[in-house]
């Protein structure tokens, strides 16, 4: 069945690290793809998206590229600050318009 | 509503008793689902409606949990005779209909805890 696997965390950094928290999916056919990010004592949030091969969704400074031919979505960023701190989870959402999440990494970044 | 909207944010309840969580999705959102959160785990799917029915309930756990939605708006989990693994985060999303290329809008969640 469709499943998305990410990095186990939790992940530790230095503010202005880069930041790569890799995702990979198992999905028939060509699904749309989501990072949500959960900050400490909040509920998920959207944070980008990324609907069709080659597509890159971007928003606060994080990005991530759907690469079709490794069935990947990482997501990226430049330089991390303190308030990054929260749980990622990447996700997708079949044709029938069920959404399969990831188990979550966890970000600590220490200042 | 602006937002989807849970209630209770949070509930206590005794072991066996029968409790009720409600969601009240975005204005429109014809797609509605219930997902689970428990601690250092991460989000297990319950349930899917679509309108008012539920096109995919593979995820209910047992059948001490149901879902009803009513008007096409607002939904309701029950637990019958709650157990103490019941405790977790109840999290409710919608989402447009239209296809996949939307992503969901989530509420705050209900804590429900067992005791």
């Amino acid at each position: 069945g469709d499943s998305v696997t990410q990095m186990e965390g939790p992940v530790t950094l230095s503010e202005e690290a880069f930041l790569t928290i890799n995702c990979t999916y198992t999905a028939t056919g060509y699904p749309s793809l989501f990072w949500y990010v959960q900050y400490p004592g909040e509920g998920l949030q959207l944070l980008l998206k990324a609907t069709k091969a080659d597509d890159k969704g971007s928003n606060k400074g994080f990005e991530a590229t759907y690469r079709k031919e490794t069935t990947s979505f990482h997501l990226e960023k430049g330089s991390v600050q303190v308030s990054d701190s929260a749980v990622y989870f990447c996700a997708l959402r079949r044709r029938d318009d069920k959404i399969i999440f990831g188990k979550g990494t966890r970000l600590h970044i220490l200042p | 509503g602006a937002g989807v909207s849970q209630s209770p944010s949070n509930k206590v309840t005794e072991k066996g008793k029968d409790v009720e969580l409600r969601c009240d999705p975005i204005s429109g959102h014809t797609a509605l689902y219930w997902y689970r959160q428990s601690l250092g785990q991460g989000l297990e799917f319950l349930i899917y409606f679509q309108g008012n029915s539920a096109p995919d309930k593979s995820g209910l756990p047992s059948d001490r949990f149901s879902a009803e939605r009513t008007g096409g708006s607002v939904s309701t989990l029950t637990i019958q005779r709650t157990q103490q693994e019941d405790s977790a985060v109840y999290l409710c999303a919608s989402s447009p209909n239209g296809g996949s290329n939307y992503g969901y809008t989530f509420g705050s969640g209900t804590r429900l805890t067992v005791v």
